[in-house]
């Protein structure tokens, strides 16, 4: 059965940094491109990055909102992918998904049930 | 950045009725990156079609998409009590983008 678990979520205050935790099971998470998909409260998907597999570069890729001060890394050994956040603003308030990233081309496509940010004072 | 655009944002139709919801690119969009979920309060999004017009596996076949280029649509061809929720359309790119939802309601 495919997992993604995510983990870490909580209440920080602004400025503060948390660190977001999707453990994988079920499926070659090596061989995946990951992301990571936050929902406000009450407001729709917003994509805030993405980490290709290490065979096609492990590189990064982010959303503006978010960039320079979200950082997204993975640990194929542990089958654990991250988000790292610093300077959290209130408008990072959200529940945070971690996903494959390659739905919309037919890929392997699953989903985590989420985890809640809460950014204030 | 791609900026797509949902419409309508709420669409009010009965069970039995055909639901046509349109999903419109600020640029060109290649069609095997494009998808659409199907989210219900307190869930995760749920794969619909991808790919512009293929079925995700074990979504009925009441779920069609089509479109190519800047106009997307998703088809629910006669509506099931199930399929009264928010369905959003995606794009996969170097970054990718999703529409702001549209909200299928019970009329």
């Amino acid at each position: 059965e495919v997992q993604l678990v995510e983990s870490g979520g909580g209440l920080v205050k602004p400025g503060g940094s948390l660190r977001l935790s999707c453990a994988a099971s079920g499926f070659t998470f090596s061989n995946a491109w990951m992301s990571w998909v936050r929902q406000a409260p009450g407001k729709g998907l917003e994509w805030v990055g993405r980490i290709k597999s290490k065979t096609d570069g492990g590189t990064t890729d982010y959303a503006a909102p978010v960039k320079g001060r979200f950082t997204i890394s993975r640990d194929d050994s542990k089958n654990t992918l991250y988000l790292q956040m610093d300077s959290l603003k209130s408008e990072d308030t959200a529940v945070y998904y971690c996903s494959t990233d390659s739905c919309a081309l037919g890929g392997v496509c699953y989903w985590g049930q989420g985890t809640q940010v809460t950014v204030s004072s | 950045e791609i900026v797509l655009t949902q419409s309508p944002g709420t669409l009010s139709l009965s069970p039995g009725e055909r639901a046509t919801l349109s999903c419109r690119a600020s640029q060109s969009v290649t069609s095997s990156s494009l998808a659409w979920y199907l989210q219900k309060p307190g869930q995760s999004p749920r794969l619909l079609i991808y790919g512009a017009s293929s079925r995700a596996t074990g979504i009925p076949d009441r779920f069609s998409g089509s479109g190519s280029g800047t106009d997307f649509t998703l088809t629910i061809s006669r509506l099931e009590p199930e399929d009264f929720a928010v369905y959003y359309c995606q794009q996969f790119g170097s970054s990718n983008t999703f529409g702001q939802g549209t909200k299928l309601e019970i009329k």
